[in-house]
């Protein structure tokens, strides 16, 4: 079955530690995305990647990292930077960067800061 | 910037009744506009997508028109179940690509 994995689906993290969250395509798309959800929000853009090697500060960038090595995975790391990091994150994909298309999304980490 | 706003919740119904859910955006072109859905615990679904002015998106009872002279992408469905319970959000995207999303709005069916 084609789709978006994430893992872990719970994850729990000591102040002061960085954390990577998992992100696994197989739908052969261009575009990948992560944004951040908080109770009662909408969700707030991260970053986002329009190809391979590339990769394009959202809107709540600070105090998180990506990388796109490979076309398939996108995973971000919640740095300690981060001051807030408790959320539930949601990574996305789309065949290409282009407005009309639809963005598909993976079943989400809770992240929980302790 | 783009941005959306939709209507506030919690909207509680009963089953069978009608529902209506507002969103508004503001764009500076041509936006998309989508809803998507959320059930508990779950990432989001597409529901319905509208891509130029005057274009209606239908999917599962759920149906929006693109309302390019009143900025809007309302969304109704005639005839709500208990299995239509989650949370809605109104979103857009434009030239950069990025969805701007809605707040969302919770949606509780009771039987």
């Amino acid at each position: 079955d084609g789709g978006i994995t994430q893992s872990p689906k719970y994850l729990f993290r000591k102040e002061g530690q960085n954390v990577t969250l998992s992100c696994e395509q197989n739908l052969n798309h261009d575009a990948m995305y992560w944004y951040r959800q908080d109770p009662g929000q909408g969700l707030r853009l991260i970053y986002y990647s329009q190809i391979v090697n590339d990769f394009q500060k959202g809107d709540i960038a600070e105090g998180y990292s990506v990388s796109r090595e490979k076309k398939e995975s996108f995973p971000l790391t919640v740095t300690s930077a981060q001051k807030n990091p408790t959320a539930f994150y949601l990574c996305a994909s789309s065949p290409r960067a282009f407005r009309g298309n639809e963005q598909f999304f993976g079943p989400g980490t809770r992240l929980t800061v302790l | 910037g783009d941005s959306v706003t939709q209507m506030e919740g919690p909207v509680t119904l009963s089953e069978e009744a009608f529902l209506t859910i507002n969103c508004t955006y503001t764009a500076t072109g041509y936006p998309s506009l989508f809803w998507y859905v959320q059930y508990p615990g779950e990432g989001l679904q597409l529901l319905l997508k509208a891509t130029k002015a005057d274009d209606k998106g239908s999917n599962k009872g759920f149906e929006a028109t693109y309302r390019k002279e009143t900025t809007s992408f309302h969304l109704e469905k005639g005839s709500v179940q208990v299995s239509d319970s989650a949370v809605y959000f109104c979103a857009l995207s434009e030239g950069d690509y990025k969805l701007s999303f809605g707040a969302g709005t919770t949606v509780t069916v009771r039987a």
